[in-house]
Parts: structure tokens; C-alpha cells; sequence
């Protein structure tokens, strides 16, 4: 049983298109988060949703929109690809957002390529 | 704020021990620690909360000195399978505040 799942799990495209990448959990978590690893494999939270609603929202490029259509999948909506996008792109899901116990389970990943 | 890690990378060979440590300078309310084998998603070890507890898991266990905001995670007798990054994550006192990860420590067990 997939906890968390990512589609695609790559993403080839060029630069000024639109692509989306889709998460779902199953898990019951209240809370979902969008992360983005650079090269350097740094981990930075983009977005975190409770309940479908935005919680945090890092300074992110607005080209960059999150949706959370229940609060079982969380999607991220990427408009006008840079090359500087290019990175591995995890969701994840924990059961609260903070106050202990939020551990965090991690989807595997859509590699990003921005041509 | 990013909590520091250290060290950066280390090499060990089967059987031999490791200390990695993180330390934040702001007030926290927990830690969290997570293993990202190549290629993979980071997966969750522990969490540690403010009371300055320890916790094992196997043969990896970790302390959380509340007072200096600091958390060491220790491997003992380390087997291939521990090689990858460990990331620490620090959630601050404010609450309600996104967990901040760390750069992360490189792990090579070598037999």
C-alpha cells in the first residue's frame, strides 16, 4: 500500500510550458506539504495545506500554485517552466502541522528537468 | 532560521560509530530526523521533543538538549544499509511554523 504517491515521477519539459504534478495519501493526515531539493539537495518547504486550507506559503514565485481540491491530495501547478525550476519535487503528509507529532512522510519524488 | 549541521560528510567503515550533530539558535519545540538513501525519499527516523529526551531506533538513537538547541543523532556499529544523507528538521517554539531542514550530513559506510 502506497502511503504517499507522486505522478509523474519524471518530468521532462522546456522552458515556458505549464505542467502539473498530482499527489495523493492515504494516510488520514490533516497536513500536506509541497518540498523542493535542489542539486545541492537542500530540502525547502514551498507550501503546507491543513484541511485543504494554504498554511504556509514560503516566498515561492506566483507562478508556482498549489491545490488541494480534499485534504487527501495536494497538486502543485507550475506556469511558464524556468530552467532554475529544475529539481526534485517531493510531497508529503503528516498528521498535524506542528505541536509534535507532525513527522513527515514523503511521496517519491518527481525529478523536474526544465530544457 | 536553517539549522547547522556537522559534520558535512563522513566516511565510515562496517562496525564503526558516527555523531552527527545539529544545532539551531533559535528556541525549539522539537526535532525531527530523517535518512534520504540516493535517488529516494527522505524517510523518517525520529522525533524528539522538548524535555531534553533520547530516543533509539535499532541502533541509531538521539539526544535533544533543549537549553542549547541542540540534537546529536549517534550510530553505533554502523552497517552498510545506514549509508545516505540524515537530515535534521527543527520546528521552533512559535508554533505552527514549517519544519526547517538542515543541509544535511553525507553518510558512506564502506565495508
Amino acid at each position: 500500500d502506497t502511503a504517499v504517491s507522486q505522478t509523474p515521477k519524471y518530468l521532462v519539459t522546456q522552458m515556458g510550458n505549464d505542467k502539473s504534478i498530482k499527489c495523493e495519501q492515504n494516510l488520514g493526515h490533516d497536513t500536506m506539504y509541497w518540498y523542493k531539493q535542489d542539486s545541492k539537495k537542500f530540502l525547502k518547504i514551498m507550501f503546507s495545506y491543513n484541511n485543504k486550507e494554504l498554511i504556509i506559503n514560503e516566498t515561492v514565485p506566483n507562478r508556482f500554485s498549489p491545490k488541494s481540491p480534499d485534504k487527501a491530495h495536494l497538486n502543485l501547478h507550475i506556469n511558464s517552466l524556468e530552467l532554475g525550476d529544475s529539481a526534485v519535487y517531493f510531497c508529503a503528509s503528516s498528521p498535524r502541522l506542528a505541536g509534535g507529532r507532525n513527522e513527515q512522510f514523503f511521496g517519491p519524488g518527481t525529478r523536474l528537468t526544465v530544457l | 532560521q536553517q539549522p547547522v549541521q556537522s559534520p558535512q560528510a563522513v566516511i565510515l567503515r562496517e562496525g564503526e560509530d558516527a555523531v552527527i550533530n545539529c544545532s539551531s539558535s533559535k528556541a525549539l519545540y522539537s526535532v525531527h530526523w530523517y535518512r534520504q538513501k540516493h535517488g529516494e525519499a527522505p524517510v523518517f527516523l525520529m522525533i524528539l521533543l522538548k524535555g531534553g529526551e533520547q530516543k533509539g531506533h535499532d541502533k541509531i538513537s538521539a539526544s535533544f538538549n533543549e537549553k542549547k538547541q541542540q540534537s546529536s543523532l549517534y550510530l553505533t556499529a554502523s552497517q552498510l544499509s545506514y549509508s545516505g544523507t540524515y537530515f535534521c528538521g527543527t520546528e521552533s517554539n512559535s508554533g505552527n511554523t514549517p519544519l526547517v531542514f538542515g543541509k544535511g550530513t553525507r553518510l558512506s559506510v564502506i565495508a
